[in-house]
């Protein structure tokens, strides 16, 4: 069974700052996607970023980057230089590659709260 | 490109009263599916639709959820009675439903918020 943690309920910082949200998944395939999802209160989960099981290359997009580590099976997000417009609930995710019957298994996901 | 759409999006009622909520998925998208999100948690799949069938209904309690799709385009899930623990944000999600990477994508509408009283 595919299960996704995020020990990390709650996290503050202030504006500027650097902040990573962990991610550790279990799976038994061997093929899998890897998904970050943040969701504003406006309650819509918006797409960050998916990476497949056979590409551990890192990835910056802006302020955001990503660490893959299939031999920790962590899949880590950075945000550097943190905004107010940042905050949110943020979502990691995974999904087997079942061809076209694929579902997201989500953690429970870690609030992220930038203030001034 | 119009994304997916939910409706209400809020809805309170009372114990074994009945409600239902309305998705249609972005056009074209053959995959369909309804999450259940307590609050404080992730959310969790209830029901998957391929075009107008049934992939996975595991985690649905069918003795008072229900849900269908049967022209294949948009969506009724449905609750009666309602039980208190079902209060929750329903999220309807639609992917294109080709196979590939690039198809893995889901899209999220804004949920619907149910408060049963």
């Amino acid at each position: 069974a595919q299960k996704v943690t995020q020990a990390q309920t709650e996290i503050s910082v202030v504006e500027k700052e650097d902040v990573t949200l962990d991610c550790v998944y279990e799976t038994r395939d061997t093929t899998y996607y890897l998904f970050w999802y943040k969701q504003p209160p406006s309650g819509e989960l918006v797409f960050l970023i998916r990476r497949n099981s056979f590409d551990e290359q890192n990835e910056i997009s802006g302020r955001y980057s990503w660490n893959f580590q299939k031999s920790t099976s962590s899949f880590n997000f950075t945000i550097t230089a943190s905004q107010v417009v940042d905050s949110a609930v943020y979502f990691c995710a995974l999904s087997e590659d079942t061809g076209t019957a694929s579902k997201l298994t989500f953690g429970t996901g870690t609030r992220l709260q930038v203030t001034l | 490109e119009a994304g997916v759409a939910q409706s209400p999006r809020y809805k309170i009622i009372e114990k074994r009263q009945s409600v239902a909520f309305w998705c249609n998925p972005i056009s074209g998208h053959a995959t369909l599916y309804w999450y259940q999100q307590i609050l404080g948690q992730g959310p969790k799949l209830l029901i998957q639709f391929q075009n107008n069938g049934v992939v996975d209904d595991s985690q649905l309690p069918k003795d008072r959820f229900s849900a269908e799709r049967l022209k294949g385009v948009d969506s009724t899930l449905k609750i009666q009675p309602a039980k208190l623990e079902d209060s929750a944000v329903y999220l309807c999600a639609s992917r294109s439903g080709r196979h590939g990477p690039l198809n893995e994508k889901l899209f999220f509408g804004s949920g619907t918020q149910l408060s049963v009283l």
